[in-house]
């Protein structure tokens, strides 16, 4: 029962690479979500979807991407990567909008 | 925009203590919060979700309540042991959650 599964655990690019993020969950969850996590500004949501081939924006969406091509997988791309986009990316999945949330181990990200 | 804060920010128990944790939003119209706890270099873990129509939700050792009306909810942790040292963050909202910065507890054996 793997749950939520980020892949990579680590990464570290140079300013102006691209990279892809990859979120995967096994519980048939409709709504999937992006977050980083920085110190001393908490959890802020990136972007979300409610459903196959749907996206939205979420507080901080600058800079990134997205992509809901099959329910289970949730796409984050870094089309030129920054320093200001150092962080640990969560991602997440829910039943509905008001069911628990399920989280993966996150995605450590450097940029120098 | 819901603002979350999180009381105290750090706080260090012996074990056996009964403790409380605190969580305050500033938009009152949610439809539900929940608590989470992260350990270092995890995810999230979820703990509770309390819709809105409820006052309090239970498992375990742990207890939250939610008012709505003025803000706030707690978490009540009974019994306190060394393996609940970890931060907790609450989140109005499930989904498109506002996250608190948590309160890190350290329970000393």
């Amino acid at each position: 029962n793997a749950g939520v599964t980020q892949t990579p655990k680590f990464r570290v690019l140079k300013t102006g690479q691209s990279m892809t993020l990859l979120c995967a969950q096994d519980m048939n969850h409709e709504y999937m979500y992006w977050y980083r996590q920085d110190p001393g500004m908490g959890l802020r949501l990136i972007h979300y979807s409610v459903g196959e081939g749907t996206t939205a924006k979420g507080e901080v969406p600058d800079g990134y991407n997205v992509s809901r091509l099959k329910k289970q997988n949730f796409l984050l791309g870094l089309e030129s990567a920054a320093p200001s986009q150092t962080s640990v990316y969560f991602c997440a999945s829910g039943d509905r909008g008001n069911q628990p949330q399920h989280f993966g181990d996150g995605t450590r990200l450097s940029i120098l | 925009k819901q603002e979350v804060t999180q009381i105290p920010a750090a706080l260090s128990v012996p074990e056996g203590e009964n403790l409380v944790l605190n969580c305050s939003f500033t938009d009152s119209a949610i439809y539900n919060l929940q608590w989470f706890r992260q350990d270092p270099g995890k995810g999230l873990t979820s703990l509770l979700l309390i819709q809105s129509s409820q006052r309090e939700q239970t498992s375990g050792r742990l207890n939250a309540s939610l008012d709505k009306s003025s803000g706030r909810s707690t978490l009540y942790i009974a019994a306190s042991q060394p393996g609940d040292s970890a931060t907790y963050l609450c989140a109005p909202n499930a989904g498109k959650s506002t996250f608190g910065d948590g309160t890190t507890l350290t329970v000393k054996p």
